[in-house]
């Protein structure tokens, strides 16, 4: 059974710090992982989708790294700022005929201005 | 990227009443639809898969009768909570899949008094 851990489950830091989050999964078999933003009380934004294929994905500040045999994906935020808090979900898309998700439990993002 | 709406965006209701939430794919036809509950401080959990013209498949331990899914089109999904008690209160979401990618509705809140 796919597990899906997101480490740390909240993070603070100053506005203009570069960060890391991390995500990790049990099982390498997977079609692709997404990350996602979710606003307290909102519905998820797809930040970055990686195939199985792809070792990384850029857009704007943000950069995703897939490590698919080690079973990890990094999500790095950029100088961040006041409106990057939120929670960051990691989710990974089993291989097979599915196309369910399996999500973490996400990081709690605070940046202070 | 691709546009999914839900409605209501919240709802109160009675105990014992029943609920009805839309999620609709506005610019994509969509054959799959997931559905998500979410409770505070914790990850989506998948209730549901919804496929066009047939019956959902449910997770473990969600009860079918009790939450009704209906996909009449490419582009509309609803989750009725039926009878509904304060513990179905909750965060309910959905997803429509594009094939390689799902997108995410702004979620439903539902709060049974």
């Amino acid at each position: 059974k796919q597990e899906v851990t997101q480490i740390p489950a909240a993070l603070s830091v100053p506005e203009g710090e570069n960060l890391v989050l991390n995500c990790s999964f049990t099982d390498s078999a997977i079609y692709n992982l997404q990350w996602f933003r979710q606003d307290p009380g909102k519905g998820l934004t797809s930040l970055l989708l990686i195939q199985s294929s792809q070792r990384e994905q850029t857009s704007g500040r943000l950069n995703a790294s897939l490590d698919k045999s080690s079973g990890r994906s990094t999500l790095y935020i950029a100088a961040s700022q006041p409106g990057d808090s939120a929670t960051y979900l990691c989710a990974v898309r089993p291989k097979g005929g599915s196309e369910k998700l399996v999500f973490g439990k996400g990081t709690k993002l605070t940046v202070n201005p | 990227g691709a546009v999914v709406s839900q409605h209501p965006s919240w709802v109160i209701c009675k105990s014992g009443t029943s609920v009805k939430i839309e999620c609709r794919s506005l610019d994509f036809q969509a054959t799959t639809m997931f559905w998500y509950r979410q409770f505070p401080k914790q990850s989506l959990m998948l209730m549901a898969t919804s496929n066009e013209g047939s019956k959902a498949t449910y997770e473990q331990g969600v009860e079918k009768d009790k939450f009704l899914i209906n996909h009449a089109s490419l582009t509309l999904s609803t989750l009725t909570v039926t009878s509904a008690h304060p513990e179905d209160s909750s965060f309910y979401i959905c997803s429509a899949s594009s094939g390689n990618e799902q997108f995410f509705g702004p979620g439903t809140r539902l709060t049974v008094l």
